[in-house]
């Protein structure tokens, strides 16, 4: 099983509102990945938490606010964001960070700001 | 400093011809390489990876070939069917100094015609 499960699919929001999108996996995996897309561009690395801890902050403003409640679980806080934030969101994970393993996406979240 | 390249956005064949998709890097600490389909609003798809110490990689009809002189690699897909219509991304990753963090290429759409 190579599953990454995504929710919400799509999310509406305001820029005063706070949602949140999870992730989740039952690989074992201990490296677990946020990703922003834009249309026609290649996924942009945002968090990347290993062992259940924050390893990589590529230099996200702090509207968004990852956390990792346990080994299986990734949740991605938004908070007062903007119109030029929405894009698909993607989760990924792989058995580790140390050494390079494939990383397997969810689906992704589609976000829109309104 | 783009470090990793598709040089052509698009790709059209025909159904059971050849596709080749092309890919090249400029970081000479790359030493695993990976290969993504990606569908519209889908996250990207594992599809086949080769690690430096090798120059190809053979999965049922796709096949990385690797010139680590030319920095360059190649995903072959034979025969071609309308189901790979998609978009390609290449990736890298340099396990001695980012393990599996991975460095896309813009993409490329590959389109195969029935």
């Amino acid at each position: 099983d190579t599953e990454v499960t995504q929710t919400p699919k799509h999310l509406v929001m305001g820029m005063t509102n706070k949602k949140s999108l999870k992730c989740e996996q039952h690989m074992g995996h201990r490296a677990m990945y946020w990703y922003k897309q834009k249309a026609k561009k290649p996924p942009e690395l945002m968090f990347v938490y290993s062992y259940e801890k924050l390893s990589i902050n590529e230099s996200v403003p702090s509207r968004f606010s990852p956390e990792c409640p346990n080994s299986s679980l990734l949740n991605l806080h938004l908070h007062a964001l903007q119109p030029e934030d929405s894009a698909l969101y993607l989760c990924a994970s792989s058995r580790g960070l140390a050494t390079p393993y494939e990383q397997y996406f969810g689906p992704g979240t589609r976000l829109t700001v309104t | 400093d783009q470090q990793v390249k598709q040089n052509s956005p698009s790709l059209s064949v025909q159904e059971g011809r050849i596709s080749i998709l092309n890919c090249d890097y400029t970081n000479s600490m790359f030493d695993y390489f990976l290969w993504y389909k990606k569908y519209p609003a889908e996250g990207p798809t594992f599809l086949i990876s080769i690690s430096s110490i090798k120059d190809k990689n053979e999965d049922g009809r796709f096949t990385v070939f690797l010139n680590k002189s030319a920095k360059h690699l190649s995903l072959h897909i034979v025969p071609s069917q309308p189901g790979d219509s998609a978009v390609y991304f290449c990736a890298a990753s340099a396990r001695e100094t980012s393990g599996s963090r991975l460095t896309f290429g813009e993409g490329t759409q590959l389109t195969v015609n029935p």
